[in-house]
């Protein structure tokens, strides 16, 4: 059974980079012919898309965050990761990795992460 | 991307039927890319439906999916008390990118 668990720093400062990790354990990112998925959610607020990845290489970005985001793959240690850059109190968020296309499962993300809260904060 | 309009809030007793619907633009009915997620309070989302009307292995049967032109929905049939959570619709776009509804708070009266 995949599982998923997202990790990083819990506190980032304003104008710096948030990096996290999701680590994938019970099958191998680099021969899963999944999408990775990071989405957010704001305390009290709904869920937000932030981008998905594919076969390691092909990315996708939700348009209002597109020239601050970035997905990728670590195939050696089973993790994909996000970066984004130049943060602000807006990004103050509940952080989940997510997968879709496990299970025979389309178009949805079957498989979440417990999330971890990010708060951007001086 | 296309935006998805849930109504904030829906209410039922125990035993009841509510529908939460979900209204986009032509990509919700053009392709058959919706999937419904519950989250009960601080939790992760689950997901519910995907395309349309399908659900994953372990969803009861109380939960299902429909479409009718732009308009999708979820019905939840013999409410229970444990179904009480804010349910989010999304679509899998042409651009493949993914957009979420705003979401749909349901109480258990």
């Amino acid at each position: 059974q995949l599982q998923l668990q997202e990790s990083g720093p819990g506190l980032v400062k304003p104008s710096e980079t948030l990096s996290l990790t999701c680590t994938v354990s019970g099958d191998s990112i680099s021969s899963s012919p999944y999408y990775w998925g990071w989405i957010r959610q704001p305390p009290g607020e709904g869920l937000e898309w932030i981008g998905t990845i594919y076969y390691r290489v092909r990315t996708y970005y939700n348009a209002s965050l597109k020239s601050r985001v970035s997905i990728s793959v670590d195939t050696s240690k089973n993790q994909f990761s996000l970066k984004l850059t130049s943060v602000t109190a807006a990004d103050t968020a509940v952080y989940y990795c997510a997968t879709m296309g496990t299970n025979g499962v389309s178009y949805g993300f079957d498989i979440w992460g417990q999330g971890t809260m990010v708060t951007v904060s001086s | 991307q296309s935006a998805l309009t849930q109504p904030p809030s829906v209410s039922g007793s125990p035993g009841q039927s509510v529908t939460i619907s979900c209204t986009g633009t032509s990509d919700v009915g053009s392709y058959n890319r919706v999937s419904w997620y519950q989250q009960p309070p601080g939790t992760a989302p689950k997901l519910m439906i995907y395309e349309v009307g399908n659900r994953p292995s372990g969803v009861p049967d109380r939960f299902s999916g429909s479409k009718s032109g732009n308009t999708a929905s979820l019905t939840i049939s013999g409410l229970q008390a444990e179904d009480e959570a804010d349910y989010y619709c999304s679509l899998y776009t042409s651009s493949s990118t993914v957009v979420f509804g705003g979401g749909t708070r349901l109480t258990v009266l």
